[in-house]
């Protein structure tokens, strides 16, 4: 599925840095979302956006801020990196909202706080 | 807060038989229930979905039946495949909200 790339793949930064994850989709699908992947616990959700400037807090937003400035990207950043953070993230997206039909998965950036 | 809860969390089954997981939700208002496959190291892919107003939908060896009065959907693989060994999600909508809740997983393991 290479309408949907996320950058890095893997990343291994301090605690306390700065971090931004990049997702990027050529699909011009209106809605973009943020999971973290931890073993346990599935997929839970951080941000979602349902279209340009429109961005919103999903379950575990804390630690994280987004922006979508334009359709095609739905960058992540991790303000002041925590080990908790350690985690793998997927960027999804989608024609519709949730109820409104599939979420297509970027392939993944694993992130390593240390 | 509303949650999905999925089991069992690993499943293992002989090659030809049929796997079975399942799904309960706790938002009466969640009107669309997803089925994701995950590949080992892979993304998460969709496999089939079903939505508030059907109770059973099939795709091949795939089916998934919804029970609204209960609040639990389930995933029901036939004749499976070593192929078929993955981490399977289910997701359920948040009510009028475009949030996905997810299950935590099921590692399903096909035996030679």
């Amino acid at each position: 599925d290479a309408g949907i790339t996320q950058s890095p793949r893997y990343k291994i930064t301090e605690t306390g840095r700065q971090v931004t994850l990049m997702c990027h989709q050529t699909w011009s699908h209106s809605y973009m979302f943020w999971y973290r992947q931890d073993l346990g616990h599935g997929l839970r959700l951080i941000y979602y956006s349902a279209a340009a400037d429109i961005t919103d807090k999903g379950e575990v937003p804390d630690g994280y801020v987004v922006s979508r400035s334009k359709t095609e990207n739905f960058p992540l950043t991790l303000e002041s990196a925590t080990r908790s953070q350690t985690s793998v993230y997927f960027c999804a997206s989608s024609l519709g909202g949730g109820p409104s039909g599939e979420q297509y998965f970027g392939p993944g950036t694993r992130l390593t706080v240390t | 807060g509303e949650n999905v809860e999925q089991h069992p969390s690993t499943l293992s089954v002989q090659e030809g038989d049929s796997a079975v997981i399942k799904c309960t939700y706790s938002d009466s208002a969640s009107n669309y229930f997803p089925w994701y496959k995950q590949e080992l190291g892979k993304r998460p892919q969709l496999i089939i979905d079903i939505r508030s107003n059907v109770g059973e939908k099939k795709d091949q060896r795939i089916a998934v039946t919804l029970n609204k009065t209960a609040k639990h959907f389930s995933l029901h693989i036939t004749e499976t495949q070593p192929e078929d060994s993955a981490v399977y999600f289910c997701a359920a909508s948040m009510g009028s909200n475009y949030q996905l809740i997810w299950g935590a997983g099921t590692k399903l393991i096909i035996k030679p």
